[in-house]
C-alpha cells in the first residue's frame, strides 16, 4: 500500500515568489492534515480537511497560505507570497478517521531567500 | 491550553544500554497518545497508539506506557539503528496533533 507522497521534496524560492506544495494521502483516507516544522521549533498544525471540506484551519499563519482539496483526493498548500518565516517543513499526513493514527509523508523542505 | 513536554531533550546510550523516555501531557480528554520516530530528513513514523491509562504496546525493543499524566517510551537493549527522534502527541479539538519538542537518542555501539 503506497504511503502518503509529497512533492517537491525540496524547494528554494526568493522571497515574494508563490510556491505550490502537494500532498496525495493514502488511498481511502478521508481526514488530510497539512503541518509544519520551523527551525528549532516542534511541529505544528496547519489545517485539517475532511473528504474536500475544511475541518479546522486554526493553525493557517496568515492569508498568503491557501490550501485546496482536489475532490476529495489530493491536497495543496500555497503559499503567496512568500516570506523569509514560511521556511521549514511542511508534512502532509493522513488518517482513516478521527482520533486514530496518522501517517505523514517524507515532508517539503521549503527555503526562502 | 493543551501541551505536551518531552524529556530529556537528547539522550545518549550505548549499545544495550536500556532507558526509557518521557512524554508528560496536559489536555482537555485524553482521545488518545501517540509515538513516532522520526529520522534525519523524514517524516514522522508511526509506532503507537495508546488509550487508556494502563495500556501498554511493545514492538520489538520499544514498549510504550500510559498513566493519566504521562507516557513512557521505555528502550530495553537498545541497537545503534534506534537512534532517531522520538515524538509524543495528543490531539487537540478536531484531532490536530498537538507534539512535543521530541528526545533525539543516539546509540553507539
Amino acid at each position: 500500500e503506497a504511503g502518503v507522497t509529497q512533492f517537491p521534496s525540496h524547494s528554494v524560492i526568493e522571497k515574494g515568489q508563490t510556491v505550490t506544495l502537494r500532498c496525495d494521502p493514502i488511498s481511502g483516507h478521508d481526514n488530510l492534515y497539512w503541518y509544519r516544522r520551523v527551525m528549532g521549533k516542534e511541529i505544528k498544525f496547519l489545517l485539517h480537511f475532511v473528504k474536500e471540506s475544511k475541518q479546522d484551519e486554526s493553525g493557517m499563519p496568515n492569508n498568503r497560505f491557501l490550501a485546496e482539496r482536489t475532490g476529495g483526493t489530493y491536497s495543496t498548500l500555497k503559499v503567496q507570497p512568500a516570506e523569509l518565516e514560511d521556511s521549514g517543513v511542511y508534512f502532509c499526513a493522513s488518517s482513516q478517521k478521527l482520533f486514530t493514527e496518522a501517517f505523514f509523508g517524507q515532508g517539503t523542505r521549503l527555503t526562502v531567500v | 491550553e493543551d501541551q505536551v513536554t518531552q524529556s530529556p531533550e537528547a539522550l545518549r546510550l550505548q549499545e544495550g544500554e536500556s532507558s526509557s523516555l518521557n512524554c508528560s501531557y496536559t489536555v482537555s480528554g485524553l482521545r488518545g497518545l501517540f509515538w513516532y520516530r522520526q529520522d534525519p530528513g523524514k517524516g514522522p513514523e508511526f509506532l503507537f497508539t495508546l488509550y487508556s491509562a494502563g495500556e501498554e504496546k511493545e514492538k520489538e525493543r520499544l514498549k510504550a506506557t500510559l498513566t493519566k499524566k504521562e507516557s513512557f517510551l521505555h528502550i530495553t537493549a537498545p541497537k545503534p539503528e534506534d537512534s532517531a527522534t522520538y515524538l509524543c502527541a495528543v490531539p487537540g479539538i478536531y484531532n490536530k496533533l498537538i507534539f512535543g519538542a521530541g528526545t533525539r537518542l543516539a546509540v553507539h555501539p
